[in-house]
């Protein structure tokens, strides 16, 4: 069974463009959840998905967005980028949203803001 | 106060060294999870526990609901078991990715 996939695995942009990047969960895995990974505040969750729907927000502006497909998979999309912006997003997927499943995760995407 | 608390936050061990990560909380929580991260960013689900102990070769966790906290050992460490060991928990009501992490403690096992 193929793990969590996520593209692309590094970017780098400037100041003011936008990103999306994009999360493909394990099959039969319907809740996708995002997290930004900074060597200042470490791991913070950012969204949680479940049949297309945006179960949990985490503490970030609204320049942070982010969907999901009728087929699980999901796009997050930051907008107006700014330096502090830089960091490992990372997706994990599970079966669903039950606290008691287990979160698989994927390689994360490295972004760079220049 | 960060809701998630590990200590140590750097460890360095011998091989086969016995290795005692905590980890101490102060929200209720539905699961707390021992997370695995080696360097490059992929993460690893080590355990999930709601209660109890849980071993799985030379890793066991172990967690205190009462005193809200837990412990993840590791039996005759090796050097590959270096990598940053995060704590997260689910707050209780909430649902499985809405986690809240420690800051991680970063492990190395000399040989």
């Amino acid at each position: 069974k193929a793990g969590v996939t996520q593209t692309p695995r590094y970017l780098i942009k400037t100041r003011g463009q936008q990103v999306t990047l994009s999360c493909s969960p394990i099959s039969g895995h319907r809740s996708v959840s995002w997290y930004q990974q900074t060597p200042g505040q470490g791991l913070q969750f950012l969204f949680e998905y479940f049949s297309e729907t945006q179960r949990n927000k985490g503490n970030f502006p609204g320049r942070f967005s982010g969907r999901q497909f009728s087929n699980s998979r999901s796009e997050m999309n930051v907008s107006t980028l700014e330096l502090g912006d830089s960091a490992l997003y990372l997706c994990a997927s599970s079966l669903d949203v039950s606290a008691y499943n287990e979160q698989f995760f994927g390689p994360g995407t490295r972004l760079t803001v220049l | 106060k960060n809701e998630v608390e590990q200590s140590p936050q750097n460890l360095t061990a011998q091989e086969g060294e016995f290795i005692t990560i905590n980890c101490s909380y102060s929200v209720g929580i539905s699961a707390l999870h021992w997370l695995q991260q080696h360097p490059g960013g992929g993460i690893v689900s080590l355990f999930m526990l709601s209660s109890g102990k849980k071993k799985h070769g030379r890793l066991i966790a172990t967690i205190n609901i009462q005193e809200k906290h837990s412990s993840l050992h590791i039996t005759a460490s090796h050097p590959r078991d270096s990598a940053v060991y995060i704590c997260a928990v689910s707050s209780y009501g909430g649902s499985q990715g809405n986690l809240i992490f420690g800051k991680g403690t970063k492990l190395s096992v000399k040989p």
